[in-house]
């Protein structure tokens, strides 16, 4: 069984905080490490796939970085604003390929309070 | 552009029955995924399409099936439904290699 591990599982932080979370994953066969945001009464979002390790990532306040080598990726929010408020969900395929067969974490809840 | 269009949007029904649910993927996204949501197992992998071949399942019962067309757009079956078969089911569609996967707004499943 594939594990996709996600911490911690919730947080509430302050506007203008910046903030991070973690994804751990299996180490050995890797063909790369999604990440997507869920915003309630929406679907989720596709922000990075990263394939390389020492893979750093960026859009807009976002970032995120890559170590194939020890199985983690860690999400990054600069400035931390009230729309950035969403389920932060990382998932590693498994179907032998970099996109199929995707196995999800339980997800990173982020609550940013005004 | 067009996003991933599933319906029909919400669905209620009985015990044994059976349903269907749509996707249409968008245009050129030759790879078709469904997740099934609930709140206790989180985003859970049932079948990957691409071409029309499955290419992966997850490990659900063979009560859910799925079918690629030729158009790319997907269908999912589920038999002698249960109640815990209750969910949003979710469809999305990929580019392909090193590409996200774009989700469409789901269809909710309401077993009574």
């Amino acid at each position: 069984i594939l594990n996709v591990e996600q911490s911690p599982q919730s947080l509430h932080v302050q506007e203008g905080d910046s903030t991070n979370f973690t994804c751990s994953f299996p180490s050995s066969n890797f063909y790369a490490l999604h990440w997507y945001r869920w915003e309630t009464a929406k679907s989720p979002e596709a922000l990075f796939v990263m394939t390389l390790n020492g893979d750093e990532k960026k859009k807009g306040r976002i970032s995120a970085t890559l170590n194939t080598k020890e199985g983690y990726s860690y999400l990054y929010i600069k400035g931390s604003q009230p729309e950035d408020s969403a389920t932060y969900l990382c998932a590693y395929p498994a179907g032998g390929t970099s996109y199929g067969k995707l196995t999800f974490g339980q997800g990173t809840i982020l609550t940013v309070h005004p | 552009k067009a996003g991933v269009t599933q319906t029909p949007r919400y669905l209620i029904k009985t015990r044994g029955q059976q349903v269907t649910l749509s996707c249409s993927p968008i245009s050129g996204h030759r790879s078709v995924s469904w997740y099934q949501q609930t709140p206790g197992q989180g985003l859970q992998f049932l079948f990957e399409y691409f071409s029309e071949t499955q290419r992966n399942k997850g490990n659900f019962p063979g009560r859910f099936s799925g079918r690629q067309f030729s158009n790319s757009r997907s269908e999912m079956n589920v038999s002698t439904l249960e109640l815990g078969d209750s969910a949003l089911y979710l469809c999305a569609s990929s580019r392909g290699q090193n590409y996200g996967y774009t989700f469409g707004s789901g269809t909710r499943l309401t077993v009574v």
